[in-house]
């Protein structure tokens, strides 16, 4: 089976940076994801991960550690419309079956 | 380009009512599908995928089922709901063999 731990909630400033970590305890890996997703809407895409290191896309950027089961999302000049809950998910070895995790709700504040 | 409907939107029903949530994919063909609940505040929990016409995969026992009658078209039905039912339903699609998943707008069930 698997198991993905993320923190339940965080707050940071506008225009600081954050990082939101993933581990992650999984019978099988083929990649991790990043979702965000607003109150009330559905999940968007943001990164995924299927080898170790840092993949980058503007202001977001997410990094995979497979030896540790470990994984964060890292937000810089964050804006007011970055409040939202982020969802690490972890893909199966078939590749057909995606595993959430909690979700980290941010708070970004003036 | 591809989207993903669901329907209705939103949707009060009461303890032991029948439910029937529909969700369509357009511009793809056999895409894998998918229907996730999400609880308030919570993670999204897989419930059932299918990857063709007829294929369902059940991830948890409960009293809902899926059926998929057409390759763009997947249904999510239980014939008595509780209240536990309450829930954001979202429906996803992938192309098969592990791509990322799009998300559906939703359907939020409160059940009374």
């Amino acid at each position: 089976g698997q198991n993905i731990d993320q923190p339940t909630e965080m707050t940071a400033t506008e225009g600081a940076i954050v990082q939101i970590n993933c581990t992650y305890q999984t019978s099988g890996f083929n990649g991790l994801f990043w979702y965000q997703q607003h109150a009330g809407e559905a999940p968007t895409f943001l990164s995924y991960n299927v080898l170790d290191g840092l993949e980058e896309k503007g202001r977001f950027s997410s990094f995979l550690s497979r030896s540790k089961g470990y994984s964060y999302l890292l937000l810089k000049e964050l804006q007011m419309k970055d409040s939202a809950s982020y969802l690490c998910a972890v893909r199966d070895n078939a590749g057909n079956m995606l595993t959430f995790g909690g979700g980290t709700r941010l708070m970004v504040k003036p | 380009s591809q989207t993903i409907h669901q329907w209705p939107a939103t949707l009060v029903q009461p303890v032991g009512s029948p439910l029937s949530l529909e969700c369509t994919v357009e511009g793809t063909s056999n895409p894998n599908l998918y229907w996730y609940r999400q609880a308030a505040g919570r993670g999204l929990q897989l419930l059932f995928y299918s990857v063709g016409i007829g294929q369902i995969s059940s991830e948890v026992p409960q009293n809902l089922s899926a059926s998929r009658p057409q390759d763009r078209q997947f249904i999510l039905s239980s014939k008595k709901l509780l209240l536990s039912d309450s829930g954001f339903y979202l429906c996803a699609w992938s192309v098969g063999g592990g791509a990322e998943q799009f998300f559906g707008p939703g359907t939020r069930l409160t059940v009374l």
